[in-house]
């Protein structure tokens, strides 16, 4: 079946380390993107990417990486810099061609700074 | 600027009753899109109907339906029939067609929790 996968689904942090979310689509969409949100909140979006080998920030990227080495898996990493990572990670991605262009969701990773 | 408001932060309504969720956007431009979304106690975000500005029928996907007002700029959306698993988190975003750098950014309300009593 196609579909985004995020993994894992609970990941436990201490504080000063790096973690790395994956987000994995067989969808062949062309653009893929981060997402954090906050408890009562909506969402933010942190990277998004295009295409291969090119992303751009969103309105939250400070503290947070990204890299698109294939079309299928857009990684996130969350760094030590990130102030308050605890928070729901959505991974999402759509065509950029035709309309409408809407964005499909993976199922999530919540972090957790220990 | 707020671009997306969601007034209702919570509501309640009996099941089998149909239930209006508000939207209000904020935009010059004379394209752009309008997304659905419900989000489960799970977590994932699933789309359920899409308003396009120039789409002169309102939107509708089964028991949902999008009550677009173009002037007005209210995107309410309809569930008609509610059940028990409608109960969820329920976003309004917008696409605006004024691309900077080709930013497909969403703009995302606050939400609107919905409970469906029995």
């Amino acid at each position: 079946d196609g579909g985004i996968t995020q993994s894992p689904k609970y990941l436990f942090r201490k504080e000063g380390q790096n973690v790395t979310l994956s987000c994995e689509q067989n969808l062949n969409h062309d653009a893929m993107y981060w997402y954090r949100q906050d408890p009562g909140q909506g969402l933010r979006l942190i990277y998004y990417s295009q295409i291969v080998n090119d992303f751009q920030k969103g309105d939250i990227a400070e503290g947070y990486s990204v890299s698109r080495e294939k079309k299928e898996s857009f990684p996130l990493t969350v760094t030590s810099a990130q102030k308050n990572p605890t928070a729901f990670y959505l991974c999402a991605s759509s065509h950029l061609a035709g309309r409408p262009d809407t964005q499909y969701f993976g199922p999530g990773t919540r972090l957790t700074v220990l | 600027a707020q671009k997306i408001t969601q007034t209702q932060p919570g509501m309640f309504v009996q099941e089998k009753e149909a239930v209006t969720l508000d939207c209000t956007y904020d935009t010059s431009d004379q394209s752009y899109g309008l997304f659905w979304y419900k989000q489960p106690s799970s977590g994932e975000m699933i789309f359920l109907i899409y308003q396009g500005s120039y789409d002169e029928q309102n939107a509708t996907e089964g028991r949902y339906s999008l009550n677009f007002q173009k002037a007005r700029k209210s995107a309410n959306l309809v569930i008609s029939a509610s059940q028990l698993g409608d109960s969820a988190m329920y976003f309004c975003a917008m696409r605006e067609a004024s691309y900077m750098d080709s930013n497909y950014q969403l703009i995302w309300g606050a939400g609107t929790k919905l409970i469906i009593k029995p």
